[in-house]
């Protein structure tokens, strides 16, 4: 089946640094992929869905100057976290759209960020 | 008014009984509709989806939609602990656009 690949597993960063979360889709070509974040015992709140080629689509509130999201080919995305500070310490999530079946949607194993 | 709701629990049922976790939706206009499993710390996992009214069994599970109340349910027979997890609804406003509700948390125990 469709795997998508999420890097790294868990990360720990200094206040003010920036961080890179990788996504992979396998064995198949994610021309859609998205992201999510997750605070402890809250839901998944999309951050944005990404177009390979084009510029990310990012949800109210979420500030795309400070999540930068580059979709660059079709099995692979990144998002990178600048100027990190504690707040942004979350589950990070992606998942990629598998065209051709309505129920496409595979995620990545999620990467838990933490800001010190 | 949320888009995709859920009573965020805990749910607590015994070994053995049936546990019934419940789903309303805002958009009529949605298509398919799913059930994610997620344990603590880990990504969703996808145990269900349904697309038209009724009930569909896979083994254990059941969901039921209902779209003229907008409402999707999902039964888990024989709960056992391994099933304890938070179970996510998901929506399908658009192919490319899943809306997730807040989770309940199932509790099974031994």
């Amino acid at each position: 089946g469709a795997v998508v690949s999420q890097h790294p597993s868990w990360v720990i960063c200094k206040s003010g640094t920036s961080v890179k979360i990788e996504c992979r889709s396998l064995d198949f070509q994610a021309t859609t992929m998205f992201w999510y974040r997750q605070f402890p015992k809250q839901s998944l709140m999309l951050m944005a869905t990404s177009n390979e080629g084009s510029k990310a689509t990012y949800e109210q509130g979420v500030e795309k100057d400070k999540f930068l999201i580059n979709h660059a080919s079709l099995t692979l995305s990144t998002l990178t976290v600048t100027s990190a500070h504690p707040e942004d310490s979350s589950f990070y999530i992606c998942s990629a759209l598998l065209h051709g079946t309505v129920s496409g949607y595979t995620f990545g194993s999620g990467t838990r960020l933490t800001v010190v | 008014q949320k888009e995709v709701e859920q009573n965020s629990g805990p749910l607590s049922v015994p070994e053995g009984a049936i546990a019934s976790l419940n789903c309303t939706y805002s958009d009529r206009g949605s298509q398919s509709f799913f059930w994610y499993r997620q344990y603590s710390g880990k990504s969703p996992e996808l145990i269900m989806s349904i697309y038209s009214n009724g009930d569909k069994e896979d083994g254990r599970f059941t969901a039921q939609l209902n779209k003229a109340s907008q409402y999707v349910s999902l039964l888990i027979r024989d709960s056992q602990p391994s099933d304890s997890a938070t179970y996510l609804c998901a929506v399908n406003l658009r192919l490319s656009d899943m809306r997730f509700g807040a989770g309940t948390r199932l509790t099974v125990k031994p």
